[in-house]
């Protein structure tokens, strides 16, 4: 398997609700990446976690809490998000050797928030 | 500080002709640059980097650190080269940071 799978491919939320995104991979990578991509911009990084330990956090607000259960999965929990937070949310995985890996992102999540 | 910059967001060409997309970078040590395609309903995926030297696709890229350019070639441009292509900068001991340009759309016409 060397896909990142990531669930659900669209999801739409009101400013009060709680939602989670969730993330997979099953190629042994030890680095999986959050990132965000509103449409016609590049993807910007949120999070990296490495070996399960969060290394990365680009100053992101706290309504965005990521969580790395184990290695093979990654988790964005949602809370209380605000209509400019709409976008398309990438998960991505690495080996983890150290810097300047390929990636492997997933297809994304389409976030609507109303 | 790490930067990445493509100057065309678009770029049409017919089929056959040649395809330069830019991409200039600011680094002031040694960088490892990538270069990601967007196809249509496709997730983004790696194209190729300059560490390995490859043709992936007819596409190749050279590392020209006097000019501080990656810039992406290919001779004959196919239709279904047509996507969004990111330039990509990881630098050392920056701790899996990977920063992107803001694309260009190749749009290649029969």
């Amino acid at each position: 398997d060397t896909e990142v799978t990531q669930t659900p491919k669209h999801l739409v939320m009101g400013m009060t609700n709680k939602k989670s995104l969730k993330c997979e991979q099953h190629m042994g990578h030890r680095a999986m990446y959050w990132y965000k991509q509103k449409a016609k911009k590049p993807p910007e990084l949120m999070f990296v976690y490495s070996y399960e330990k969060l290394s990365i956090n680009e100053s992101v607000p706290s309504r965005f809490s990521p969580e790395c259960p184990n290695s093979s999965l990654l988790n964005l929990h949602l809370h209380a998000l605000q209509p400019e937070d709409s976008a398309l949310y990438l998960c991505a995985s690495s080996q983890g050797g150290g810097d300047r890996e390929k990636l492997f992102f997933g297809s994304g999540t389409q976030l609507s928030v109303l | 500080a790490q930067r990445v910059t493509q100057p065309e967001k678009l770029l049409s060409v017919f089929k056959g002709a040649p395809v330069e997309l830019k991409c200039n970078y600011s680094y002031s040590g040694s960088p490892e640059l990538f270069w990601y395609v967007q196809y249509s309903r496709q997730r983004l995926q790696l194209l190729l980097r300059h560490i390995s030297r490859e043709s992936i696709k007819g596409f190749t890229a050279d590392l020209n650190k006097g000019e501080t350019s990656f810039h992406l070639k290919k001779p004959f441009a196919q239709e279904e080269d047509s996507a969004m292509y990111y330039c990509a900068l990881s630098g050392w001991g920056s701790s899996y940071k990977l920063i992107f340009g803001s694309g260009t759309r190749l749009l290649v016409r029969p």
